[in-house]
């Protein structure tokens, strides 16, 4: 079965910039039938939804985070990876990598990762 | 963006009961709507997709109905292992995909 698992920085700096890897195994992020997503849940804003990634390498954002957010993929380490620039300590928060289906009825998210704490603080 | 309100905020029950929860979407997402089951430092876990489909793998005590703006899961004779937090989500046409602020199902 299909697992996913987020390693990065714990603590992350004001104003530097937020790297998250998601590391996939019993699957791969080559698959044409699946996006790659990144959400976070913090105390202010609940679950967040960031972006996604197609094995194309085509992604989408949320409004919200697009202006700092970058998502790329790397189909020979089966990972796919978040960048969040500018960092305050509103983006305090669990982030969570997670997988859906590609058509426009299979947009929920199975399975995820366990997330990883991430805390902005000088 | 389409705005999801879960309610209650915390929902007390005691095990063997049935607990119900209730998600409202901002505007009509038909049946694109999903739940999860979340426990802390766990990954979390589809339960209902399609409004009323349950996940492979989960029992049969957990429900999910509503289609439009009104959505409900039901919990029936609550386990030990139900205490969590759960989530509602909808995918309904265009991004982004939004979260309710959840519903913590605690032991009363």
């Amino acid at each position: 079965q299909v697992q996913l698992q987020e390693s990065g920085p714990g603590l992350v700096k004001p104003s530097q910039t937020l790297a998250l890897t998601c590391t996939v195994s019993g699957g791969s992020v080559s698959s044409g039938s699946y996006y790659w997503s990144w959400i976070r849940q913090s105390a202010g804003k609940g679950m967040e939804w960031i972006g996604r990634i197609y094995t194309s390498g085509t992604t989408n954002y949320n409004p919200s985070l697009r202006s700092r957010s970058n998502i790329t993929i790397d189909r020979s380490k089966n990972q796919f990876s978040l960048e969040l620039r500018s960092v305050t300590a509103a983006d305090t928060a669990v982030y969570f990598c997670a997988r859906s289906f590609i058509g426009a009825a299979g947009n929920w998210f199975d399975p995820w990762g366990p997330g990883t704490q991430v805390t902005v603080s000088s | 963006e389409v705005v999801m309100t879960q309610s209650p905020a915390t929902l007390s029950v005691s095990p063997g009961e049935t607990a119900t929860l209730s998600c409202r979407a901002s505007q009509s997402i038909s049946n694109n709507l999903a739940w999860y089951q979340h426990k802390p430092g766990q990954a979390p876990r589809l339960l209902i997709s399609g409004a009323s489909a349950r996940a492979t793998g989960v029992p049969a005590r957990f429900s999910g109905s509503g289609s439009g703006t009104e959505f409900t899961l039901t919990i029936s004779s609550l386990q030990s292992e139900d205490f969590a937090v759960y989530y509602c989500q909808q995918y309904n046409k265009r991004l982004p995909w939004t979260f309710g602020q959840g519903t913590k199902v605690e032991i009363k």
